[in-house]
């Protein structure tokens, strides 16, 4: 079963806080992780994609981490603004199946003024 | 550049009817994905073109789901006959070229919302 999952399913945090969240995947056979954020009403956008264990990125006040032997990834947040409120989509390939992706559930992020 | 499009945005149809989407991805993108998504649960893969050829289908759920890319540019999704099961939000996805796309990050549609009444 290629499960993904992620957690917590959803999260509210108070302007200015830190937060992180997961996204956990088989361990074998991978070739790429993927983070998405979702607004409402929007089409998901790319915020990393992630090839190699040990990967860290970082894009302004987001960041993410990635450990393919256990098999997850960590999508943080510094000073959480209420801009970063919506849906975080995390998307796994496996290296034999042609470039699908396959998501997780998403975390949905309410950041409260 | 223009991203990647869809239409409808909505489509609510009759059990029994037939719907066709069309999604226009961002020219110069080899790869093209198509999800469903059903409320409450995870984006799913549907079908991966590679231009005009069918990379992957597995996530196909029935043969009522017809997909094509002619000419490796636009593709549509026909459902025929609809049935209840099929309402979701379908989306559309591209990235470049097939030899990376692994590690090309999907530019999505804003997907077309299909209620099957």
């Amino acid at each position: 079963i290629l499960n993904v999952e992620q957690s917590p399913q959803s999260l509210h945090v108070q302007e200015g806080d830190s937060t992180n969240f997961t996204c956990s995947f088989p361990s074998s056979n991978f070739y790429a992780l993927h983070w998405y954020r979702w607004e409402t009403a929007k089409s998901p956008e790319a915020l990393f994609v992630m090839t190699l264990n040990g990967d860290e990125k970082k894009k302004g006040r987001i960041s993410a981490t990635l450990n393919t032997k256990e098999g997850y990834s960590y999508l943080y947040i510094k000073g959480s603004q209420p801009e970063d409120s919506a849906t975080y989509l995390c998307a796994w390939s496996p290296w034999d199946t042609g470039n699908q992706f396959y998501f997780g559930t998403g975390t949905s992020l309410t950041v409260i003024p | 550049e223009a991203g990647v499009t869809q239409f409808p945005s909505h489509s609510v149809i009759e059990k029994g009817q037939t719907v066709t989407l069309r999604c226009d991805p961002i020219s110069g993108h080899d790869n093209l994905y198509w999800y469903r998504r059903v409320m409450g649960k995870e984006i799913k893969f549907l079908l991966h073109f590679v231009k005009e050829s069918k990379q992957d289908e597995s996530g196909m759920p029935n043969n009522r789901f017809l997909a094509e890319r002619t000419g490796g540019t636009y593709s549509t999704l026909k459902v025929q006959p609809a049935e209840l099961e099929d309402s979701g939000v379908y989306f559309c996805a591209s990235s470049q070229s097939a030899g990376s796309s692994y590690n090309s990050p999907l530019h999505f549609g804003n997907g077309t919302r299909l209620t099957v009444t």
